[in-house]
């Protein structure tokens, strides 16, 4: 059981390149969320989804696009790259019935740098 | 949705000592409130957490106190060790909805002095 796994470990990006940021979970969760965290900053929702075909916008989804094909995977596009989005990248998945909330369980993270 | 205020922002205790972090929310719906741990340069990991419907919960040296009248709740860490020394962000849903949107704090840098 490998929980929830992000790809790649680290990146670097030019201004205006795109790229994808990989999450995979093998714990049968309905949901999974999108993060970044900034120094100091906590972390910010940047999209989730609470199934498979089914996706919302977070508090910080400008510049970020999500698909959710299968419960398994929940893979991050950015189009346009910005300084703005150098960040730590976290994916998140959760198990979560009607009217209970559960844990969410975090990836280890995606190091992201663009210049 | 919810704004989740974390404080203090950084702490430092002598090992031995006891911690607290304390957070308030805004939104009196919230029925769930986690406590998150990170260490540097991992993923937050859960340590604990305290539902609506009771008042306190303890795990060994850790515990949460919840006062839904004030919107707080805060975290205690009793006896603390050097491995202790992490970032703890605190978290609150936005309402009774059964999304599992939850809004973080900044977080709290916690370092233990042996």
């Amino acid at each position: 059981n490998a929980g929830v796994t992000q790809t790649p470990k680290f990146r670097i990006l030019k201004i205006g390149q795109s790229m994808t940021l990989q999450c995979a979970q093998d714990m049968n969760h309905n949901y999974m969320y999108w993060y970044r965290q900034d120094p100091g900053m906590g972390l910010k929702l940047i999209y989730y989804s609470v199934g498979a075909g089914i996706t919302d916008k977070g508090e910080v989804p400008n510049g970020y696009n999500v698909s959710r094909s299968t419960t398994e995977d929940f893979p991050l596009r950015l189009e346009l790259a910005a300084p703005s989005q150098t960040s730590v990248y976290f994916c998140a998945s959760s198990y979560t019935r009607q009217g209970a909330r559960e844990t969410q369980y975090f990836g280890p993270g995606t190091r992201l740098l663009v210049l | 949705g919810e704004n989740v205020e974390q404080h203090p922002s950084t702490l430092s205790v002598q090992e031995g000592d006891s911690a607290v972090i304390k957070c308030t929310y805004s939104d009196s719906a919230s029925n769930y409130f986690p406590w998150y741990k990170q260490e540097l340069g991992k993923r937050p990991q859960l340590i604990i957490d305290i539902r609506s419907n009771v008042g306190e919960k303890k795990d060994q040296r850790i515990a949460v106190t919840l006062n839904k009248t004030a919107k707080h709740f805060s975290l205690h860490i009793t006896e603390t060790q050097p491995e202790d020394s992490a970032v703890y962000f605190c978290a609150a849903p936005q309402g009774g909805s059964t999304l599992g949107r939850l809004y973080f704090g900044r977080g709290t840098q916690l370092t233990v002095w042996p």
